[in-house]
């Protein structure tokens, strides 16, 4: 099946400095990917909608300004977590679809973001 | 506002029981609904999904039952096995909404000996 990878699994860093996270789909092309924050013991919470070539189209109360998303081709989109702060540790999960397909989404495996 | 009811929260069965998990919506715009598994550390990972053109699916020891009256779905995890001990999630996605999927607050599933 589609698979999408993310890079890296887990990132350590200081407060005030920026991470950024990969977001691949290996083996299709996808014109809009998805950005998960997910809290221990919690569901899935969309933070943002990656799309190709254009603006990120973000969610209700997720500041654009400190989550920047890129989505520079069809098969990569980055998350950049800007001037991280103990609070925005967390796990975040990327996922895409099949370009022309609604429906079947493939997860990333999820990175674990923690800042000390 | 959780579009997307899920319960229970937590589930305890013993090996070999039949595990089910249950979710209702609200929005009868929505024309997908996906479970999802998650491992610790791991990302969710499509387990079966069912449109609301069918009453039920059955794919190995999972079914969806879906009530397109009652707005409900669930899942029934048969012969339940301690590798299934992970969390499950609900979702739904809305009509001409692309791949944008509102998820259940997930049930924590523990299969003992």
């Amino acid at each position: 099946g589609a698979v999408v990878s993310q890079h890296p699994s887990w990132v350590i860093c200081k407060s005030g400095t920026s991470v950024k996270i990969e977001c691949r789909s290996l083996d299709f092309q996808a014109t809009t990917m998805f950005w998960y924050r997910q809290f221990p013991k919690q569901s899935l919470m969309l933070m943002a909608t990656s799309n190709e070539g254009s603006k990120a189209t973000y969610e209700q109360g997720v500041e654009k300004d400190k989550f920047l998303i890129n989505h520079a081709s069809l098969t990569l989109s980055t998350l950049t977590v800007t001037s991280a702060h103990p609070e925005d540790s967390s796990f975040y999960i990327c996922s895409a679809g099949l370009a022309g397909l609604t429906g079947e989404l493939f997860f990333g495996e999820g990175s674990r973001l923690t800042v000390l | 506002q959780q579009q997307v009811k899920q319960s229970p929260q937590s589930l305890i069965v013993q090996k070999g029981g039949i595990s089910i998990i249950n979710c209702a919506y609200e929005n009868t715009a929505f024309d997908y609904f996906p479970w999802y598994q998650q491992f610790p550390g791991k990302g969710p990972a499509l387990l079966i999904a069912i449109r609301p053109d069918v009453s039920e699916k059955k794919e190995g020891r999972f079914t969806i039952s879906f009530n397109k009256s009652a707005k409900q779905f669930s899942l029934h995890i048969m012969d339940s096995q301690p590798g299934d001990s992970a969390t499950y999630f609900c979702a739904a996605r809305v009509t001409g909404g692309g791949n944008k999927l509102t998820f259940g607050t997930g049930t924590q599933l523990k299969v003992e000996l």
